[in-house]
């Protein structure tokens, strides 16, 4: 079956530094990717997606590019702020049943310190 | 801009009771999804939709119904909670298409003692 694997957090960085996020799966057929962003008390908002290989997904600074030969798709930003304190998650969209249907890994939870 | 809309946003129930929750979405969307979540475990979807008056089983159906009437709502019931449902559960709905991007609302956190 599917499944996404995401880098265990929860994971401190001082403003300004450099963020990655590593994101891994397993799929069969040509899945699309998608970073998801949870702020606090908040549902979850799509940050950034790539539907195909080598495609890159950009969004408020944040990259990530759907890299089929390493089966990975990494989310990185160059400076973080504190407000991009949230919880991450990496996820893949695959046809299941008579929908397209999303799997998602485990979240990885980011404080940004000032 | 309403987008999806979820009711009630907290509960406590005791074991044994019953509750549903209910999902609204004014984007026209036929997809809807009710998922939990739970720590260290993501979102696991629960059931869906493909439109009004469909539904069908996710990942996690058990101990869960759901109906969906109307288009625009989609309703998550619980017959006789159990501890083991405590979580915080998300409602999503998309429109079909390889793209599936699915619009969150902000959740229902859900305690069963």
């Amino acid at each position: 079956g599917n499944s996404v694997t995401q880098m265990e957090g929860p994971v401190t960085l001082s403003e300004e530094a450099f963020l990655t996020i590593n994101c891994t799966y397993t799929a069969t057929g040509y899945p699309s990717l998608f970073w998801y962003v949870q702020y606090p008390g908040e549902g979850l908002q799509l940050l950034l997606k790539a539907t195909k290989a080598d495609d890159k997904g950009s969004n408020k600074g944040f990259e990530a590019t759907y890299r089929k030969e390493t089966t990975s798709f990494h989310l990185e930003k160059g400076s973080v702020q504190v407000s991009d304190s949230a919880v991450y998650f990496c996820a893949l969209s695959s046809l299941g049943g008579s929908a397209r249907q999303l799997t998602f890994g485990s979240g990885t939870q980011l404080t940004v310190l000032p | 801009n309403a987008g999806v809309t979820q009711t009630p946003k907290f509960r406590v129930l005791k074991t044994g009771q019953s509750m549903t929750l209910l999902c609204a979405q004014d984007m026209n969307h036929e997809y809807m999804y009710w998922y939990r979540q739970d720590p260290g475990m993501g979102l696991r979807l629960i059931h869906y939709s493909v439109g009004e008056g469909t539904t069908a089983k996710g990942e996690v159906p058990d101990g869960y119904n759901v109906s969906r009437l109307k288009k625009q709502n989609f309703l998550l019931g619980l017959e006789s909670a159990a501890p083991s449902q405590t979580s915080v559960y998300f409602c999503a709905s998309g429109t079909s298409g390889v793209k599936n991007i699915q619009y969150f609302g902000a959740g229902t956190r859900l305690s069963v003692l």
